[in-house]
């Protein structure tokens, strides 16, 4: 089994950009799809990217994923910073046990 | 519009079993996995459990493998998970989760049910 490394917690200011990374503990970053998972406070998660880089309709183009084979690492990242998207994020990805989470980054907005 | 609707939390005492629901509509409910995930207070998502569009695939977490079954169907829309010998770290929001097509993941979650496992 491997995991998925985030920080705890990133901070930065409206109208910037902001990513987050998710580093894979073994095994390629690009053998299996990594999909980002939003969850503002008090609500369910949503899916912001899924196979990597793909936006779920209705995801604004801020939003990007992307992966990086030479740190092993997939990130998020968002642009033009909006107060709306301070939240948890998580990465989730897969091999042979389905379904491994990284353990959430806060991003704070102020 | 998709929907995923979740109930049957509620406190239980140690030992005890449940059986949550998840009720899906606005999408071909037999075309899809499922899964739930859940997260115990102020912690991270964990994964549960998932299906298979036809129920010929199905995976556990080692905490819950030999206590939890997934099942649904697919008639009715619904997706189920009995949960027996509940234990304190059980204590959980359970949210169910559509499947993503071609990948292991979620794309549509449902709001959560509560559960928590309580002397």
């Amino acid at each position: 089994n491997f995991m998925l490394t985030q920080p705890h917690s990133v901070s930065e200011s409206p109208g910037k950009t902001v990513t987050i990374s998710c580093t894979r503990s073994s095994g390629s970053i690009a053998s299996n799809y990594v999909q980002w998972y939003q969850q503002r406070p008090g609500s369910a998660p949503t899916t912001v990217i899924y196979e990597d880089n793909q936006r779920p309709s209705g995801v604004p183009d801020r939003f990007s994923g992307s992966i990086d084979s030479s740190s092993n690492s997939a990130s998020l990242t968002i642009s033009g910073l909006k107060t709306e998207d301070e939240a948890d994020y998580y990465c989730q990805s897969y091999d042979s046990s389905p379904w491994v989470f990284g353990g959430g980054t806060k991003l704070t907005v102020l | 519009e998709v929907q995923l609707v979740e109930s049957g939390g509620g406190l239980v005492k140690p030992g005890g079993s449940l059986r949550l629901s998840c009720a899906a509509s606005g999408f071909t409910f037999s075309s899809y996995s499922m899964n739930w995930v859940r997260q115990a207070p102020g912690k991270g998502l964990e994964w549960v459990s998932s299906i298979s569009s036809s129920s010929s695939y199905i995976y556990y977490a080692d905490s819950v493998k030999g206590r939890f079954t997934i099942s649904r169907d697919n008639a009715k829309n619904s997706l189920y998970l009995q949960m027996n010998s509940l234990r304190a770290e059980d204590t959980a929001v359970y949210y169910c989760a559509r499947g993503i097509v071609g990948a292991t993941g979620a794309d549509y979650w449902g709001q959560g049910t509560l559960v928590t496992v309580s002397s």
